[in-house]
C-alpha cells in the first residue's frame, strides 16, 4: 500500500508569490490534515479535511487555504508569501473520521526568498 | 534538519542502554496520545499510541506510560540502537471528533555506538 505522497518535495519562491502544494493520501483514507513545521514553532496544525469538507482549522491567517477533492487528494495554497512562511509543510492522512493515527508524508520544503 | 535552531532537549545514550523520553501535555481533556519519531529529512513516523483509559501500553522495544494526574507521558525505548537516533514528538488529541493533533516541541535522541 503506497504511503502519503506529497509534491513537490522542494520549492523556492519569492516574497509576494503564491504556492500550491499537493497531497495524495493513503488509498481509502478520507481525512487529510496539513501541518507546518518550523524550527521556531515546531509542528503546528493548519487544517483538516474530510470528505471534501474543512472540519477544523488552526490559527493561521487567511493566506493559508486548502481544499480536498472527491478522490480525497488535497491541496493547500499560500498566497502573498512572506519570509516567515519558509517551512516544511506536512500532510497526514487518517482512515477514521475522528481520533486516530495520522500517517505523514515526507513533506514539501518551501523556501521563501 | 527541520529542528535546527529549536534548541530541542537532547538525550544522549550509549547503544544498548534504555532510553526514557518525557513529555508534558497541555489539555486535561485530551483522550488520545501518540509518540512519533522523525528522522532528518523525513516526515514523522508513528511509534505507539495510548488512550486515556490506559496508563501503560507496550510495543516492540517501546513502552508508553501515561499519568493523567500530572498530565505526563513518557516513552521508554529498550536496548536503544543507533537507528533510534531521531527527534521524538508526543502528540495529543482532544475528543473533538477530528483528526487533529497538538504536538510537543520534541526531544532529540542521540545514540552512540
Amino acid at each position: 500500500k503506497a504511503g502519503v505522497t506529497q509534491t513537490p518535495r522542494y520549492l523556492i519562491k519569492t516574497r509576494g508569490q503564491q504556492v500550491t502544494l499537493s497531497c495524495s493520501p493513503i488509498s481509502g483514507h478520507r481525512s487529510v490534515s496539513w501541518y507546518q513545521q518550523t524550527p521556531g514553532q515546531g509542528l503546528q496544525f493548519l487544517f483538516e479535511y474530510f470528505s471534501e469538507t474543512q472540519r477544523n482549522k488552526g490559527n493561521f491567517p487567511g493566506r493559508f487555504s486548502g481544499r480536498q477533492f472527491s478522490n480525497s487528494r488535497s491541496e493547500m495554497n499560500v498566497s502573498t508569501l512572506e519570509l516567515g512562511d519558509s517551512a516544511l509543510y506536512l500532510c497526514a492522512s487518517s482512515s477514521r473520521g475522528g481520533t486516530g493515527e495520522l500517517f505523514f508524508g515526507e513533506g514539501s520544503r518551501l523556501t521563501v526568498l | 534538519g527541520e529542528n535546527v535552531g529549536l534548541h530541542l532537549p537532547t538525550l544522549s545514550v550509549q547503544e544498548g542502554d534504555n532510553s526514557i523520553i518525557n513529555c508534558a501535555y497541555s489539555n486535561s481533556a485530551s483522550d488520545y496520545f501518540i509518540w512519533y519519531k522523525q528522522e532528518s529529512g523525513k516526515g514523522p513516523q508513528f511509534i505507539i499510541d495510548i488512550r486515556s483509559n490506559m496508563d501503560k501500553r507496550q510495543g516492540q522495544r517501546v513502552t508508553v506510560l501515561l499519568n493523567k494526574t500530572v498530565k505526563h507521558l513518557s516513552l521508554q525505548i529498550a536496548a536503544t540502537q543507533p537507528g533510534d537516533s531521531a527527534v521524538y514528538f508526543c502528540a495529543e488529541n482532544t475528543p473533538s471528533g477530528y483528526s487533529t493533533l497538538t504536538f510537543g516541541k520534541g526531544t532529540m535522541l542521540l545514540v552512540s555506538p
